[in-house]
């Protein structure tokens, strides 16, 4: 158990509509990342939040967005869902140090647009 | 731009059979490496790291790795396996000092009785 929580865990939505995950993050932890696994693929990186600014984006288009709140914690919204949003949205907690560099994944939302 | 290789997309071995699953990184800078593992409908757990040091690493349920720098390989190995084996793996590199892990295709070990 990692400490870090992912809400929904399964989540159904439409073509069009706008979607938002959340994610917990371990105690302690200051910089949340998220990342989209498509089935039967690796992870890939969209996104990073530290202090509540993006800190980092990978090859996503900008209906993918994010926000981090004080306490760390921090949401997904994906707007105008597309067939091709379908996949399992991991979330990764972390510590800001460059002694520190592991991330601890949530168990995931698996997110199914039809 | 860095990526990452997972040679082999499944792997089946027979229980108490040693194994490998190979990975190769390419980056023109400093990185470091890991093995994940994700079991079915659950998110992902860390096997291992390599930062510095040692290039033999050692990491939980009885795996270990080895850094190969002129090779730029870090492959996982574990000298007999168990059916609770079973799972995807996933390397994945870091440029140090950077914010994103950059994950292979993952393999699927399969273990047969």
């Amino acid at each position: 158990e990692t400490g870090v929580t992912q809400s929904p865990t399964h989540l159904i939505k439409t073509r069009g509509q706008q979607v938002t995950l959340r994610c917990s993050s371990q105690s302690g932890h200051n910089t949340v990342s998220w990342y989209q696994q498509a089935l039967g693929q690796g992870p890939q990186f969209i996104f990073q939040y530290y202090r509540e600014e993006e800190n980092g984006r990978g090859n996503f288009p900008p209906r993918f967005s994010g926000l981090q709140f004080p306490n760390y914690s921090s949401e997904l919204n994906v707007n105008a869902l597309e067939l091709d949003d379908s996949a399992l949205y991991l979330c990764a907690s972390s510590l800001r140090n460059v002694l520190n560099t592991e991330a601890f994944f949530g168990q995931g939302t698996r997110l199914t647009v039809v | 731009a860095q990526s990452v290789t997972q040679l082999d997309s499944q792997v089946p071995v027979f229980e108490e059979a040693p194994v490998e699953l190979r990975c190769n990184y390419s980056s023109s800078v400093s990185v470091y490496l890991f093995w994940y593992v994700q079991y079915p409908n659950q998110g992902l757990q860390l096997l291992l790291k390599y930062l510095s040091g040692s290039t033999l690493v050692k990491g939980i349920n009885g795996f270990e790795a080895e850094f190969n720098k002129s090779q730029t390989s870090f492959h996982l190995r574990k000298p007999s396996v168990h059916i609770s084996d079973t799972a995807e793996y996933f390397c994945a590199c870091l440029i140090q000092g950077a914010q994103k892990l950059v994950f292979g295709q993952g393999t699927r070990l399969t273990i047969n009785p």
